[in-house]
């Protein structure tokens, strides 16, 4: 069992560079979400979505972009990488009533 | 808007003793409610969730919380940790309808440290 995998689990950009990360699962989810992790700060919400082909803001959703185009599949890109997005990044989904289940993440650092 | 405060960042206990990490919430309507763990470099597991029902939930590992409406609380307890449970632990609250279903707020997380 699978369940969500994120690509690629270490990256470093130059400032101004961008990426996409990859998430996929394969419980037939519904719900997807990308998270970040910072010290102290817990996870924030950066952009989900409750079903193929619809994304939505988060709370910290300035600097990325998403897409959703399968329902196993949610993209997240960072298209001019600055300093302050270096952070580890969560991909988490979920079907209704369930708790997350969350991939094990990327570790992105912005120089 | 929804929110959860952990209000112990680090917490050190001693192999064979009780545990209890705290949970406050704040949500205008039914929440629901999750504990998760974190080991270093490692994404975060379920370990139980309430919905609705008993107050007391059982989890892995373990590990029990209890809902306490009237105190905003969902604290999470084991009676007995051992060396493993050393981890970064997560408090997380939700929606059950709205606009809002399926996103999870989450606590800054309590480190807990394990004394052998």
């Amino acid at each position: 069992n699978a369940g969500v995998t994120q690509t690629p689990k270490f990256r470093v950009l130059k400032t101004g560079q961008s990426m996409t990360l990859l998430c996929a699962q394969d419980m037939n989810h519904e719900y997807m979400y990308w998270y970040r992790q910072d010290p102290g700060m817990g996870l924030r919400l950066i952009h989900y979505s409750v079903g193929e082909g619809t994304t939505a803001k988060g709370e910290v959703p300035d600097g990325y972009n998403v897409s959703r185009l399968k329902k196993q599949n949610f993209l997240l890109g960072l298209e001019s990488a600055a300093p302050s997005q270096t952070s580890v990044y969560f991909c988490a989904s979920s079907g209704r009533r369930q708790g997350y289940t969350f991939g094990s993440g990327t570790r992105l650092t912005v120089v | 808007a929804q929110s959860v405060t952990q209000p112990d960042i680090h917490i050190t206990v001693s192999e064979g003793a009780s545990l209890e990490l705290r949970c406050n919430y704040s949500y205008g309507a039914t929440p629901y409610l999750f504990w998760y763990v974190q080991s270093p470099g490692q994404g975060l597991q379920l370990l139980l969730k309430y919905f609705s029902g008993d107050t007391l939930v059982q989890g892995i590992k373990g590990f029990e919380a209890e809902f306490k409406r009237s105190q905003s609380s969902f604290n999470l307890r084991k009676p007995s940790v051992h060396w493993s449970d050393a981890a970064e632990y997560f408090c997380a609250v939700g929606a059950l309808g709205g606009t809002s279903y399926g996103k999870l707020t989450f606590g800054q997380g309590t480190i807990l440290t394990v004394h052998p």
